[in-house]
């Protein structure tokens, strides 16, 4: 398996413009973590999903960002209308599961600037 | 609340010589606590769990012990390659990993 895949690695986008960030987990495992990280905050969990459907949002800052998951092997997150706040690495991660101090396998993250 | 907290921030390291990083933890109730390592535009890497203390668990250089209150991550005769960013969390009840804030260890030749 090639692991946890996310597109685009880099966006820069401009204040205002919607953002799409899509991940690929790995094939069989059943949850699937959206975390965002910054210098200031390190890594937060944002959103994660079990069997595609989402468990808990408690972490998405504002209701400008949301998540799906239409099928087990994609997800996006989408930040609508973007700001310069958001910029940071979001990263997509996948566990096997069901145990919840299973191993989670990261992707390569995308780093997102907002101008 | 569950809080990971890390220390020391950065670490700076000739090659061989041996050092320890430190994560201390308050949770209500442990489920494991985890070790990560993370390469600069690389996503964490999965290192080591640890359940109950007294429990260590060795990778090449890289040993992990816990106790109830901290995790220690030992480093013995470190390489060039050792350099990066060494992340512990730990899961809270509802399958959320909560991470400490990391030590970046630079290793020189």
């Amino acid at each position: 398996d090639a692991g946890v895949i996310q597109s685009p690695r880099h966006e820069v986008t401009e204040m205002g413009q919607e953002v799409t960030l899509r991940c690929k987990p790995i094939s069989g495992h059943d949850y699937l973590f959206w975390y965002r990280q910054t210098m200031m905050r390190g890594l937060e969990l944002l959103i994660y999903f079990n069997n595609n459907v989402p468990i808990d949002d408690s972490g998405m800052p504002e209701d400008r960002f949301s998540a799906k998951m239409p099928n087990a092997s994609f997800s996006t997150l989408k930040i609508q209308p973007s700001e310069p706040r958001d910029s940071a690495v979001y990263f997509c991660a996948s566990t096997a599961g069901p145990e919840f101090n299973t191993e989670a396998f990261f992707g390569q993250g995308t780093r997102l600037t907002v101008v | 609340e569950d809080q990971v907290t890390q220390s020391p921030e950065a670490l700076r390291l000739q090659e061989g010589e041996s050092s320890s990083l430190n994560c201390s933890y308050t949770v209500s109730g442990l489920r494991g606590l985890f070790w990560y390592r993370q390469d600069p535009g690389k996503g964490p890497e999965f290192l080591f769990t640890l359940y109950s203390a007294g429990e260590e668990k060795e990778k090449e250089r890289l040993k992990a012990t816990l106790t109830k209150k901290e995790s220690f991550l030992h480093i013995t005769a470190p390489k060039p390659e050792d350099s990066a960013t060494y992340l512990c969390a730990v899961p809270s009840n509802d399958y959320k990993l909560s991470f400490g804030a990391g030590t970046t260890v630079t290793v020189r030749a």
